[in-house]
């Protein structure tokens, strides 16, 4: 069964340091998301991704986040300079084309835990 | 109010028991909606999505409630597998995109 790939599994990063977190999507999904979890919280909505360009944020998606389709394959989220609060579990996900008819839910890859000294 | 709303538990079930739980989403906009699962650490993964007349998957049951806000989960015959979070997951389709919007989860323990 496809499923969605992240790189790495873990990342430790000194704060104020740039963290770019990979994610490869299934390939013949459309749609892409990245969420984040913070230890013991739910999940949180970060950003979706569609025709190369940002289709909703949420407000944490503040001007540090950046995402990229840099080929056909990867999917990046980029911290500008991390802070200490940024530590929490990062998950890619993604889903074949949504229209207002659709439904199609998301396959989540399996995170990249992001640790903020 | 929060958008979606969960017990947070844990429920203690015991082997073979029965285990309901529900969840309340306060956007009568809201078009979807799926029940994830979370093990300890991992990824959410897709359990079921809930469709308006109910539905069933082997032991698991799942019902919609729009009138009232609120979907439910019926877990039979609970296996010790089944110890989980069990996340509501509501989905607002819009033309650009969809965004999942989750619950806290509902933390089931299944004990011997």
């Amino acid at each position: 069964e496809p499923e969605v790939t992240q790189t790495p599994s873990h990342q430790v990063t000194q704060m104020g340091q740039e963290v770019i977190l990979r994610c490869v999507p299934i390939s013949n999904h459309l749609y892409f998301y990245w969420y984040r979890q913070i230890l013991g919280q739910k999940v949180e909505f970060l950003v979706s991704f569609y025709n190369n360009e940002i289709s909703e944020k949420s407000e944490i998606f503040d001007d540090q986040f950046s995402v990229e389709r840099p080929d056909g394959s990867n999917f990046t989220l980029k911290i500008r300079s991390t802070k200490l609060e940024d530590s929490a579990m990062y998950f890619c996900a993604s889903s074949e084309e949504g229209t207002v008819i659709s439904n199609q839910p998301q396959h989540f890859g399996d995170g990249t835990r992001l640790s903020i000294l | 109010r929060k958008e979606v709303e969960q017990d947070p538990g844990p429920f203690n079930v015991p082997e073979g028991a029965t285990v309901a739980f529900n969840c309340t989403y306060s956007n009568s906009a809201s078009q979807s909606f799926f029940w994830y699962r979370q093990d300890c650490r991992k990824e959410p993964k897709l359990l079921m999505s809930v469709y308006s007349s109910g539905n069933e998957d082997g032991r698991f049951t799942a019902q919609l409630n729009r009138a009232s806000q609120y979907i439910s989960l019926l877990i039979r015959d609970s296996k010790l597998s089944d110890s989980a979070t069990y996340l509501c997951v509501v989905l607002h389709i819009k033309a650009a995109g969809n965004k999942l919007t989750f619950g806290g989860g509902t933390r089931v323990l299944v004990k011997p």
